[in-house]
């Protein structure tokens, strides 16, 4: 699977848009790109992924550039409860279940009142 | 939906004793289970892949005698860490792969081990 680097920590003001960055240059065709979360002493929350067209739930926006090799996950109205360890992971889809995860270092981020 | 549970969520246990830590999908039918382990200040690690029905595959360095991994029913993995020693202490996680290839997480077992 293709390697992720992100900045290790990021601060946001409460209310505001969070913005975080991810540069996945090596990512193959067949790769998505998925973000999770993880606040403290929890187990990692899924929140969004994609393959080459932007994505938004209800919790997240995913922003993919058009060449893949980065992409952006906002967090329009980010809380305090947002304050967590965010993960960027690429890996192959498509529906094979025995695909792992691989976690990097994340990107933590703190938002403050 | 897509809900994962683990039991129990702390355990303190002696040095030399064994511990079982279960692993469900409460909401969806998982064929792979994913069992990772997290060290302070550390990113998680995968320590073994398991399938429904047959044996689990280890990462390099994970010693499958002592990480005892059963994948029984589509809805359950447990993990039995066998005599355990005080760095085994670690908060071990499990995650389930739902059908549409994402994995959801449990929320996470933290084991002392005294």
């Amino acid at each position: 699977d293709a390697k992720t680097t992100q900045p290790p920590s990021m601060d946001c003001a409460e209310g505001r848009a969070a913005n975080l960055p991810c540069n996945h240059s090596t990512i193959s065709g067949n790769e998505y790109v998925y973000w999770y979360r993880q606040i403290h002493s929890q187990g990692p929350q899924y929140i969004i992924h994609g393959l080459k067209n932007n994505e938004t739930n209800e919790m997240a926006s995913l922003i993919i550039t058009e060449d893949r090799k980065s992409s952006t996950l906002i967090l329009p109205h980010a809380t305090l409860r947002d304050t967590a360890v965010y993960y960027c992971i690429v890996r192959v889809g498509g529906g094979n279940a025995g695909n792992m995860l691989t976690f990097g270092g994340g990107t933590r981020l703190m938002v403050k009142p | 939906g897509a809900v994962v549970s683990q039991h129990p969520s702390r355990v303190i246990c002696k040095s030399g004793t064994s511990v079982k830590i279960e692993c469900r999908s409460l909401d969806f039918q998982a064929t792979t289970m994913f069992w990772y382990r997290q060290f302070p200040k550390q990113s998680l690690m995968l320590m073994a892949t398991s399938n429904e029905g047959s044996k689990a595959t280890y990462e390099q360095g994970v010693e499958k005698d002592k990480f005892l991994i059963n994948h029984a029913s589509l809805t359950l993995s447990t993990l039995t860490v066998t005599s355990a020693h005080p760095e085994d202490s670690s908060f071990y996680i499990c995650s389930a792969a739902s059908i549409t290839d994402t994995q959801y997480f449990g929320p996470g077992t933290r084991l002392t081990v005294l």
